[in-house]
């Protein structure tokens, strides 16, 4: 069955620290995307992609990197991290936009950031 | 731009009632309508969609939705609850010119008493 999977599942890092959550999907889909999920704010778009080598800023992206080396991964990095950016992240795949706009979501990464 | 409200933070329903999760959207257009599901320390999965047609939609685990475009609304509806529908629950919009992002309410979680 194809599958979005995230790596680490938590994580805890140290103010100032550089952070990187790895996201991995079998659905050979073309875009994936990076979610923060806080109370009150429901999933809010960090970073998406269009496929390999692409990267486009979401709604929230400031202290915020993506990397799509492949089809199959899309990384999140936080080179600086801050407590505010403590939240769990999901990734998710997605084949297109429209009528095709579902997207399949990993398991999450819950990240404190002391 | 798009947005999706869905009012209800919390929802508390005795087993065996019937279920209505409110979902409000604001779009210029028709737009694609999803409502997600997210089990404790679990991702997003998928429980119906809505893109034309019968404004009344099936899901899984007999979950219904009905999309009303005078309302701007797209509720979800369960005839009879059991405890395992405990969960939070997202109402989601893609818009109808192809964009790739979707927006997410706040969600709704729901607590079933047994």
């Amino acid at each position: 069955e194809a599958a979005v999977t995230q790596s680490p599942r938590n994580k805890v890092a140290v103010t100032g620290g550089k952070v990187t959550l790895s996201c991995n999907q079998t659905n050979n889909h073309n875009n994936m995307y990076w979610y923060r999920q806080d109370t009150g704010h429901g999933l809010r778009l960090i970073h998406y992609s269009y496929g390999a080598g692409s990267t486009e800023k979401g709604d929230i992206p400031d202290g915020y990197k993506a990397s799509r080396p492949s089809q199959e991964n899309f990384s999140l990095i936080l080179e600086l991290a801050t407590p505010s950016q403590t939240s769990v992240y999901f990734c998710a795949s997605g084949d297109a936009g429209g009528a095709r706009a579902e997207q399949f979501f990993g398991p999450g990464t819950r990240l404190t950031v002391l | 731009a798009q947005s999706v409200t869905q009012p209800d933070a919390r929802v508390t329903v005795s087993e065996g009632a019937s279920l209505q999760l409110r979902c409000k959207y604001s779009y210029s257009a028709t737009p694609y309508l999803f409502w997600y599901v997210q089990y404790p320390r679990q991702g997003l999965q998928l429980l119906l969609k809505y893109y034309s047609g019968d404004p009344v939609v099936q899901g899984v685990n007999s979950f219904e939705a009905e999309f009303s475009k005078s309302n701007s609304s797209f509720h979800l509806q369960k005839a009879s609850v059991h405890w395992s529908d405990s969960a939070v629950y997202f109402c989601a919009l893609s818009p109808s010119n192809m964009g790739y992002k979707l927006t997410f309410g706040t969600g709704t979680s729901l607590l079933v008493d047994p």
